[in-house]
């Protein structure tokens, strides 16, 4: 009964490797998230899918490409990872409701350490 | 781009105490959300605030949306060891579903 999945939820790999992470919601949401968690802690959103088709883009590098299948599925995908891009990956999921606003629901996080 | 200010950084409080935490910001915010962080999980939301003014428990839990719309507070009254975590503001302006995140309030409870 899981609301936000994320698989998988460690990764290790090697600088120059590719690797993705997947994120699903069985909410019915159709707005879904990518964002990174830094080692301090600050949340910074990346991207942003509403019905498949990319909202919001936040300066990420191109290595970083977000697919998104369907309304309840949005992957991440990193070509040739770097040390920095260790952290902790967060999906998120949310819902416009018509008289209030958006409230978005995580997942448990996807932590990176690139090698 | 956008910040939102957050404090204390960190509190270190006796079980049974009052906690306090604010966010405020130079720009005007349309939502404000409150989320806890416990350790090796995602945020979980713990209150949402949409209008201007609005006041909120949750529990043990209280916020408010400030009248300016440019700051949000969170009360947590009689805390317990399993309050312990990171807590996050988060706002979100009109048009669009960006949120802005505090840099988080860590929160210890000496029981």
């Amino acid at each position: 009964d899981t609301a936000v999945s994320q698989t998988p939820k460690y990764l290790v790999t090697q600088m120059g490797n590719d690797k993705s992470i997947k994120c699903e919601q069985n909410l019915g949401h159709d707005t879904m998230y990518w964002y990174k968690q830094d080692s301090k802690k600050f949340l910074k959103i990346m991207f942003s899918y509403n019905n498949k088709e990319l909202i919001i883009n936040e300066t990420v590098p191109n290595r970083f490409s977000p697919k998104s299948p369907d309304k309840a599925h949005l992957n991440l995908h990193i070509n040739s990872l770097e040390l920095g891009d260790s952290a902790v990956y967060f999906c998120a999921s949310s819902t416009r409701e018509k008289v209030l606003g958006e409230t978005q629901y995580f997942g448990p996080g996807t932590r990176l350490l690139v090698l | 781009g956008q910040q939102l200010n957050q404090s204390p950084q960190s509190m270190f409080i006796q079980e049974g105490e009052d906690v306090s935490m604010n966010c405020t910001s130079s720009s005007i915010f349309n939502t404000w959300l409150w989320y806890k962080q416990e350790p090796g999980e995602g945020p979980v939301l713990l209150i949402a605030l949409y209008k201007a003014g609005e006041l909120t428990s949750n529990g043990r839990l209280t916020a408010q949306f400030g009248i300016t719309r440019k700051d949000s507070f969170l009360n947590i009254s009689a805390s317990i060891p399993s309050d312990v975590g990171i807590y996050f503001c988060a706002g979100q302006q009109g048009g669009g579903n960006k949120l802005v995140f505090g840099a988080g309030t860590i929160l210890r409870v000496k029981s």
